[in-house]
């Protein structure tokens, strides 16, 4: 069955230290994933989508790598505006998207 | 903002009841996806449309329904609602979902209420 676990699922940290969040997936065939940031009641907010092994990409202080079994989201000096749920979600071959849980980052200044 | 709408923002009914929540997607994009997200399950996929046709489907009740209009726009009906549907429905839009690939871009949600 397909299936994305992320880890850890919260994850508290001091203003400038960094860390990284993991995201492993065993499905059948993927096509992309994909990293979100979501703020309390409001929409999931793209960050990064991955397609192959190996790839990498960055946004401002955040790196998403990825691996043919995981993925992991790196927080380069967080700021306390960095504090949200980061999702961690999978296209499969049957063309059905799986989130993962989330993982709760808290960023103390 | 994403350039997705969602309406209505909130939504309280009672059990039995149905209600139609509506999904503009972002200019150009031609998919359409609804999720559910409650606070023990995640968010979940329902069901997709590409272009006003069914693309696939996920854990979605027989009592819901969803459909895309030719003008792209799309509506999430449920029906014989139960306290348990209370949750976060999000819509999301890609440019094409036909290679299931795309970058999904989520709206702000509609938070269903069912007392």
């Amino acid at each position: 069955e397909d299936q994305v676990t992320q880890s850890p699922e919260a994850l508290r940290l001091q203003e400038g230290e960094s860390s990284s969040l993991n995201c492993s997936y065993t499905v059948s065939g993927l096509r992309g994933l994909f990293w979100y940031r979501q703020d309390p009641g409001k929409g999931p907010e793209f960050l990064f989508t991955l397609y192959s092994a190996g790839e990498e990409k960055e946004k401002e202080r955040l790196k998403a790598t990825l691996t043919k079994k995981e993925s992991f989201l790196h927080i380069t000096a967080p700021k306390p505006e960095d504090s949200a749920t980061y999702l961690c979600a999978v296209n499969t071959g049957g063309f059905k998207t799986i989130f993962g849980a989330g993982t709760r980052l808290f960023v103390k200044a | 903002d994403s350039g997705v709408t969602q309406t209505p923002k909130h939504l309280i009914t009672a059990t039995g009841q149905r209600v139609t929540l509506r999904c503009s997607p972002r200019s150009g994009d031609l998919s359409v996806y609804w999720y559910q997200q409650s606070l023990d399950q995640g968010l979940q996929f329902l069901i997709q449309y590409y272009n006003g046709e069914e693309r696939a489907k996920g854990n979605i009740l027989e009592r819901f329904s969803a459909q895309q209009f030719p003008d792209l726009h799309s509506e999430l009906n449920l029906s014989s609602l139960e306290l348990g549907d209370s949750a976060l429905y999000f819509c999301a839009s890609s440019v094409d979902g036909a290679s299931g690939a795309d970058t999904q871009y989520f709206g702000p949600g509609t938070r269903l209420t069912v007392l």
